[in-house]
């Protein structure tokens, strides 16, 4: 069965300074796709950024990017010049590769202080 | 585009009362997922649509629990004779096939209040 463990219910940064929220995961398969997701107040889960396992360079999308160790299986998110806007709940996601459904993490809440 | 949708946003019902939520997924989106998302706590996943295949309903917590997809589109949750435990949000996410790295699309989920 495959795991995701975010191992930090909650995390604070200052605004403008870095934060890098923790993810490991657990399977045996070579083959997959890891996501993190972020929840607003609002409900609406984002899609902030994806890895494909196959891939060794690391995934990034502006101010957020991700460390993938995959002998390790960790895949942590850094999101650089924090901003307000970035307060939310975030969640690692697995998925297998054709599997039907994403395994998500408990989550971490990230709080940005001005 | 449209996004997914869900309706209602809000449902307050009494305990032993059914209950329908209902998704509606993004156009051209075969693969259709429930999850459902106790306070403070990550998702769970309930069950997944894919095109016409039989549905994957692994993750249905009992079988008061059910859901249907008409015409590869539009989804229906249902809820019988609710109990408090059902509390929650309900979060439905639509996308094309699972076999690329393609996300799931969430839609803004319908907090289940069971009184």
């Amino acid at each position: 069965a495959q795991t995701v463990t975010q191992s930090q219910p909650e995390m604070s940064v200052q605004e403008a300074e870095t934060v890098t929220l923790s993810c490991t995961y657990d399977t045996s398969e070579s083959d997959y796709y890891l996501f993190w997701y972020k929840q607003p107040p609002s409900r609406q889960m984002i899609l902030v950024i994806r890895q494909e396992a196959y891939k060794q360079q690391n995934a990034t999308e502006n101010r957020f990017s991700v460390n993938f160790q995959k002998a390790a299986k960790s895949f942590s998110l850094k999101i650089s010049d924090s901003q307000l806007g970035d307060a939310a709940m975030y969640f690692c996601a697995y998925r297998r590769w054709g599997n039907n459904d994403m395994r998500f993490g408990a989550g971490t809440r990230l709080t940005v202080k001005p | 585009g449209a996004g997914v949708s869900q309706s209602p946003s809000n449902k307050v019902t009494e305990k032993g009362k059914d209950v329908e939520l209902r998704c509606d997924p993004i156009s051209g989106h075969t693969a259709l997922y429930w999850y459902r998302q106790s306070l403070g706590q990550g998702l769970e996943f309930l069950i997944y649509f894919q095109g016409n295949s039989a549905p994957d309903k692994s993750g249905l917590p009992s079988d008061r629990f059910s859901a249907e997809r008409t015409g590869g589109s539009v989804s229906t949750l249902t809820i019988q004779r609710t109990q408090q435990e059902d509390s929650a949000v309900y979060l439905c996410a639509s996308s094309f096939w699972t076999g690329g790295p393609y996300e799931q699309y969430f839609g803004p989920g319908t907090r289940l209040t069971v009184t």
